[in-house]
């Protein structure tokens, strides 16, 4: 079973402009998370999509959105980015059923903002 | 809200002798925690979990954890330490979310170094 999938995996942009972050869940997974790992900050929680919906969201200011398909894959945008954005962004998913007793992640997209 | 602490930013052990990595936890309810290993440039790998049962849990790559309600911990240890665990280590508790969900909360990471 192919695991979570992020594209892409390394990523220059410059400040102001918008990036656009693409993650495919584990097959038959729902469930997928966003998470940001800066070294000053840590790992912290952006937001959960479940079927479609938002279901969870972090404390991180608007420019910062995503969305799921149908298919559950899942795009997290960031408009007028930041330095401060520089980050590596963490995608994952979870099975149905665990009751979120299990999160697999993928190996991220390094952001770099200059 | 659920938070884990992870007191130290490094350990530093010799290869083949125990190592333990420090973690307590504060939560509401019962905690579910969990314990993630990440390499350079990598994602997170999942070690192992407590949810409820037995206090001593065994996960990935012979690593073990052992639940401590009293003392509010969940250490993460190694009988035999190798240089390929060196990576860095986190700590993690789900955070119950009115709506349901899967929202983990992370400790700040501790770096382990096994040397020779």
């Amino acid at each position: 079973k192919a695991g979570v999938t992020q594209t892409p995996r390394y990523l220059i942009k410059t400040r102001g402009q918008q990036v656009t972050l693409s993650c495919s869940p584990i097959s038959g997974h729902r469930s997928v998370s966003w998470y940001q790992q800066t070294p000053g900050q840590g790992l912290q929680f952006l937001f959960e999509y479940f079927s479609e919906t938002q279901r969870n969201k972090g404390n991180f200011p608007g420019r910062f959105s995503g969305r799921q398909f149908s298919n559950s894959r899942s795009e997290m945008n960031v408009s007028t980015l930041e330095l401060g954005d520089s980050a590596l962004y963490l995608c994952a998913s979870s099975p149905p059923g665990t009751g979120g007793t299990e999160a697999f992640f993928g190996q991220g997209t390094r952001l770099t903002v200059v | 809200a659920q938070s884990v602490a992870q007191p130290e930013d490094q350990v530093n052990v010799a290869e083949g002798n125990p190592l333990t990595v420090k973690c307590t936890y504060s939560v509401s309810g019962n905690p579910y925690l969990f314990w993630y290993v990440q390499y350079p440039n990598r994602g997170l790998q999942f070690l192992l979990k407590y949810i409820t049962g037995d206090n001593l849990v065994k996960g990935s790559y012979g690593f073990e954890a052992e639940f401590n309600k009293s003392q509010t911990s969940f250490h993460l240890k190694k009988p035999s330490a190798l240089v390929s665990d060196s990576a860095l280590y986190f700590c993690a508790v789900r955070d119950i979310q009115r709506g349901g969900g899967n929202k983990l909360t992370f400790g700040t990471g501790t770096q382990l170094k096994v040397e020779l």
